[in-house]
């Protein structure tokens, strides 16, 4: 049974400050998602990794992915408030229909 | 264009009662998700249909859940004898064939009461 791993569950940081969150999964896959979350809304898709080394940036978000780690990172680059939001990671298996989404990483980011 | 859609926004029934939960995929998708997301919690999925046959249907927590699609293009899950651990928001989501990338409808919030 796939399963996928984030970490840190919960992050507060201050406005300006980089950090990084993980993903970890548990099986093969060469395709993995980065969706946004935000209270009450759908999930808006960020990124989507394809290969292994693949690497994606859009404004102050970047993403990564590892295939033979198993491993995807989204790095934040002097957040903003804005990006105040729950993101996950999810990971299409063998069957390559389904995805199997990490528990969230709910971000706050303070003024 | 569209996006996926679905309705009702928000349903609030009486345990025991049978709901419906409708999604209207984006025109021309022929793959279609259903994904139940409890809070505080990831989605998990449900059932994937292509075309109009159920090609995995292994999420269905048990057989008071059924969903139907059967012109390809709409779907209603179904849910029967409605119990308060089926509380949750459904998402729905299609993508343009198998193995393309899924884009998700806002969801239907289901409260048993």
């Amino acid at each position: 049974e796939l399963k996928v791993e984030q970490n840190p569950l919960f992050l507060s940081m201050q406005e300006g400050k980089n950090y990084t969150i993980y993903c970890n999964y548990s099986t093969t896959s060469d395709r993995l998602y980065w969706y946004r979350q935000d209270p009450g809304k759908s999930l808006e898709s960020l990124f989507v990794l394809l290969s292994n080394g693949a690497v994606k940036q859009e404004g102050r978000l970047m993403a990564s992915l590892d295939t033979k780690a198993r491993l995807s990172t989204l790095h934040i680059t002097a957040a903003v408030h804005d990006l105040s939001a729950t993101y996950f990671c999810a990971v299409d298996g063998t069957s390559g229909s389904r995805l199997t989404f990490g528990e969230g990483t709910q971000l706050t980011v303070n003024p | 264009g569209a996006g996926v859609s679905q309705t009702p926004s928000n349903k609030v029934t009486e345990k025991g009662k049978y709901v419906e939960l409708r999604c209207d995929p984006i025109s021309g998708h022929t793959a279609l998700y259903w994904y139940r997301q409890s809070l505080g919690q990831g989605p998990e999925f449900l059932i994937y249909f292509q075309g109009t046959g159920a090609a995995d249907d292994s999420g269905l927590p048990n057989d008071r859940f059924f969903a139907v699609r059967p012109e390809g293009s709409v779907s209603t899950l179904k849910i029967q004898r409605t119990e308060r651990g089926d509380s949750a928001v459904y998402l729905c989501a299609s993508s343009r064939d198998y193995n393309y990338e899924q884009y998700f409808g806002p969801g239907t919030r289901l409260t048993v009461t």
